[in-house]
């Protein structure tokens, strides 16, 4: 079965420089969410998308933007990277069943940015 | 979204059920009871949920309490690859896709051969 695919699998940038990641969620997902993972932490919730529409945000800096395309892809830009931004990042997507009640979300492999 | 507890760590022999307990005293009557694991560095695996009955499915049972103020995982015969960190998480149901998942600490489970 089709997974939720992301690229790149592995970044490495320098301080203050810009990075873009994407996430191809499993085909008729309507949903995408995106997470951080820093070292030794939980996954932190970032943002999500709804039918292209941003549809919750969380603990993302003002320096992360992120958008959903007409294919429902998304992307997370991130520019002026910090050391701290060196994490795993998840993208999740789901299907939101007619009658409303999520049966999981599924999330894929991650990318690991290290900024150095 | 309601808080969650659970025990920070936990062993279990390989073969033994591993019976992973989760408190959620404060949900409310249209939270559901989810359940994930993370492998390692791998991206978080949906494992069952939730509202009131118990469910089970090829992964693992769920038995939630009467008064639902609290859940255990029940993984039946536990392997070497069921090693990994298991998280319970409380979450409305949506019409809106709006529904975010937050990951609290989660429990460590270690299978020991």
């Amino acid at each position: 079965a089709a997974g939720v695919i992301q690229s790149p699998r592995h970044l490495i940038k320098e301080k203050r420089e810009t990075a873009t990641l994407k996430c191809y969620p499993i085909p008729r997902h309507d949903t995408v969410y995106w997470y951080q993972q820093g070292p030794g932490q939980d996954p932190q919730f970032l943002i999500s998308f709804y039918e292209k529409m941003q549809s919750d945000k969380g603990s993302i800096p003002d320096r992360f933007s992120a958008q959903q395309f007409s294919d429902y892809h998304s992307e997370l830009n991130m520019s002026s990277l910090e050391l701290g931004d060196s994490a795993l990042y998840f993208c999740a997507s789901s299907l939101e069943a007619s009658f409303g009640i999520n049966y999981g979300y599924t999330f894929g492999s991650g990318t690991r940015l290290t900024v150095v | 979204d309601a808080k969650t507890t659970q025990p920070t760590s936990m062993d279990c022999a390989e073969g033994r059920a591993a019976n992973l307990p989760c408190n959620h005293s404060t949900i409310s009557g249209n939270e559901y009871v989810y359940w994930y694991r993370q492998i390692h560095s791998q991206g978080p695996q949906y494992i069952i949920h939730g509202l009131k009955n118990n469910e089970t499915n090829e992964m693992a049972s769920l038995i939630i309490t009467e008064d639902r103020k609290s859940s255990t995982l029940i993984l039946p015969h536990a392997t070497l690859r069921d090693t990994a960190v298991y998280y319970c998480i409380v979450r409305v149901g949506s019409n809106f896709g709006n529904e975010k998942l937050t990951f609290g600490t989660g429990t460590r489970l270690t299978i020991i051969p």
